[in-house]
């Protein structure tokens, strides 16, 4: 079946360093992939998204491009923050009403 | 925005106690899930909804049914709590006919089960 794979955490940087969260998944057919951001206390929030190959999703110096051939959607940051510190969550579109999750990295940065 | 709200923060429950867990979303979606969130295994489906009334298994129903009388509110039912079951629940909502719409999350319930 579907499934999504990410790296391991937590990882630890300090503030300005660069960010790679990886993220690779299983799928039938050709999913939508999207990164959701969770803050500690609160709920999942979508982060950014791409919904077709070569599409690259972005939002708050936060990217990812859509690897069809290496099946991947790894998540980049030039320069981060201590606020950016939380779980990230990669996940992909089965079917028309369900996302497939992977488990969770956990950004800790530091000042 | 989108609000989803998760009525209870924090619930203790003992083994074989009956646990409702509410959710209601104030954007008239169609579509409305439970997850729950385990370290080291991210968010796995429990059930959703796709209208009143109706309901549809996730990946790991066992021990836990649903309600979906309005379509506002989505209620999560464990029959009987055991302690595999204290985790954090997560529901989510997204409107119906845009497949590329994100899921708009409450903030969680953590449940222990002693």
């Amino acid at each position: 079946g579907d499934s999504v794979t990410q790296m391991e955490g937590p990882v630890t940087l300090s503030e300005e360093a660069f960010l790679t969260i990886n993220c690779t998944y299983t799928a039938t057919g050709y999913p939508s992939l999207f990164w959701y951001v969770q803050y500690p206390g609160e709920g999942l929030q979508l982060l950014l998204k791409a919904t077709k190959a070569d599409d690259k999703g972005s939002n708050k110096g936060f990217e990812a491009t859509y690897r069809k051939e290496t099946t991947s959607f790894h998540l980049e940051k030039g320069s981060v923050q201590v606020s950016d510190s939380a779980v990230y969550f990669c996940a992909l579109r089965s079917g028309y009403n369900k996302l497939i999750f992977g488990a969770g990295t956990r950004l800790a940065v530091h000042p | 925005d989108v609000k989803v709200t998760q009525s209870s923060r924090y619930l203790v429950k003992r083994t074989g106690e009956k646990v409702f867990l509410e959710c209601v979303q104030d954007m008239d979606h169609e579509n409305m899930f439970w997850y729950r969130q385990d370290p080291g295994l991210g968010l796995r489906l429990i059930y959703f909804s796709y209208d009143v009334k109706m309901k549809e298994k996730g990946d790991i129903p066992e021990g836990y049914s649903v309600s979906r009388e309005k379509k506002e509110r989505f209620s999560l039912i464990l029959e009987s709590a055991s302690t595999n079951q204290t985790s954090m629940y997560l529901c989510a909502s997204s409107p119906s006919g845009q497949e590329n719409s994100p899921l708009h999350f409450g903030n969680g319930t953590r449940l222990t089960v002693t």
